[in-house]
């Protein structure tokens, strides 16, 4: 059973700090590495992709995979009140089309 | 660009009739659409994978007799859910390829909110 895990949280950050969340997953063969946005009520939000170990700047979003420990993770700058949602991180394995979720973290900025 | 459009947001339907959601990419052509359902406070939950011009791939536990989907052209794709019961009532989101060769990304609808009274 392929696994993406998260701690579900609820993480509290102050507005202006860095937000980091963590994403963990099972199979090594996975290739391809995304983190959603969900607020409550909508549907998830690509806000990050990233394909190759090291890290991806986005504005004020950093992905950063590392292969080796399966590892993935998502740092938010600047934390902002409209940042707080529940963030999903998703796996995909080469060859594979659907994303494997993990259960997704709630994350709260304080202002 | 990769805007995903679903109508209608939101449908209340009476028990034992059937209801067509539309899931459409806009501005670019999906060979491959995928449909969800969330519970409230639930993990997003994949029901079926659909490619255009074949036939879904239904995940284990989804009736594919109950969920019909048809994925026609590279923006459209459907989800019937048919003699559809209060058990059905979810939030039922669609994704669309976005992208070809191995690297490419899921982008989702805004989902429709199913209340089956």
């Amino acid at each position: 059973q392929k696994e993406v895990e998260q701690n579900s949280g609820p993480l509290s950050v102050p507005e202006g700090a860095i937000a980091s969340l963590n994403c963990t997953y099972s199979d090594r063969g996975s290739q391809s590495f995304f983190w959603y946005r969900q607020y409550s009520g909508k549907s998830p939000e690509l806000i990050m992709s990233i394909y190759s170990n090291g890290d991806k700047e986005d504005g004020r979003f950093t992905a950063q995979l590392n292969k080796a420990s399966q590892y993935v993770s998502l740092l938010i700058r600047d934390s902002q009140p409209s940042d707080s949602a529940t963030y999903l991180c998703a796996v995909r394995d080469q060859g594979a089309q659907k994303l494997v979720f993990g259960q997704g973290t709630r994350l709260t900025i304080n202002p | 660009g990769a805007v995903v459009s679903q109508h209608p947001s939101r449908v209340i339907c009476k028990s034992g009739t059937s209801v067509k959601i539309e899931c459409r990419s806009l501005d670019f052509q999906a060979t491959t659409m995928f449909w969800y359902r969330q519970f409230p406070k639930q993990s997003l939950m994949l029901m079926a994978t659909s490619n255009e011009g074949s036939k879904a791939t239904y995940e284990q536990g989804v009736e594919k007799d109950k969920f019909l989907i048809n994925h026609a052209s590279l923006t459209l794709s459907t989800l019937t859910v048919t003699s559809a019961h209060p058990e059905d009532s979810s939030f039922y989101i669609c994704s669309a390829r976005h992208g070809t060769g191995t690297l490419y990304e899921q982008y989702f609808g805004p989902g429709t909110r199913l209340t089956v009274t």
